[in-house]
């Protein structure tokens, strides 16, 4: 079957560097997208990774090994409003998207 | 991006009874999604409707619980039908952003559906 394993929640602190990672099994790899969710509200596009490597997007890079199964994203210079759910999802061989359960990512001050 | 209007934003309903959402967008896109998100877990995708044919319905959700309708490239509908507690959740729509290949989707701000 396919699945993407991601941590649960998270607690990190204002200013600091935090990893989500995600490790995924699917039929197929057309790419690996993040998301961002706020409480009660849609999720919002953050990346997408189809090859090996790192992205950067100002405070927010997404890292992929496709050999590995394996993607994080790295947060920098964290503040308040980075409190959210962060999802993982993957693109298959037919094109259909396989999410993650999503990690919840608390920041202290 | 596309800009993705849904609506009702919220709704609670009685148990047996029937909500259509309204899912509306700016621009022609050729697939749009529907998914229900249950409180604390990930999104499910419910079907995929493309314009002019009949939806593609995920694993575990049927057209007679979940009619849908995509009578052109901007708009679609959602029909919960004789609801239960059990439906109670998010539900969003979503679409692609380009064509081709792998492109992000965007979602709608859902609808927050609560069956008493």
């Amino acid at each position: 079957g396919q699945n993407i394993d991601q941590p649960t929640e998270m607690t990190a602190t204002e200013g600091a560097i935090v990893q989500i990672n995600c490790t995924y099994q699917t039929s197929g790899f057309n790419g690996l997208f993040w998301y961002q969710q706020h409480a009660g509200e849609a999720p919002t596009f953050l990346s997408y990774n189809v090859l090996d490597g790192l992205e950067e997007k100002g405070r927010f890079s997404s890292f992929l090994s496709r050999s590995k199964g394996y993607s994080y994203l790295l947060l920098k210079e964290l503040q308040m409003k980075d409190s959210a759910s962060y999802l993982c999802a993957v693109m298959d061989s037919n094109y259909q998207l396989i999410w993650g359960a999503g990690t919840k990512l608390i920041i202290k001050p | 991006s596309a800009v993705i209007s849904q609506k009702p934003s919220r709704d609670i309903c009685q148990r047996g009874t029937s909500l259509t959402i309204q899912c509306q967008v700016d621009s022609q896109v050729t697939m749009m999604f529907w998914y229900r998100q249950q409180p604390g877990q990930s999104l499910t995708l419910i079907a995929t409707a493309n314009q002019g044919s009949e939806a593609t319905y995920e694993s575990g959700f049927v057209i007679d619980k979940f009619p849908i309708s995509r009578p052109n490239l901007t708009f679609s509908t959602l029909t919960v039908s004789n609801m239960s507690p059990e439906d109670s959740s998010i539900y969003l729509c979503s679409v692609e952003d380009g064509t081709g290949g792998s492109q992000p989707q965007h979602f709608g701000d859902g609808t927050r559906l609560s069956i008493l």
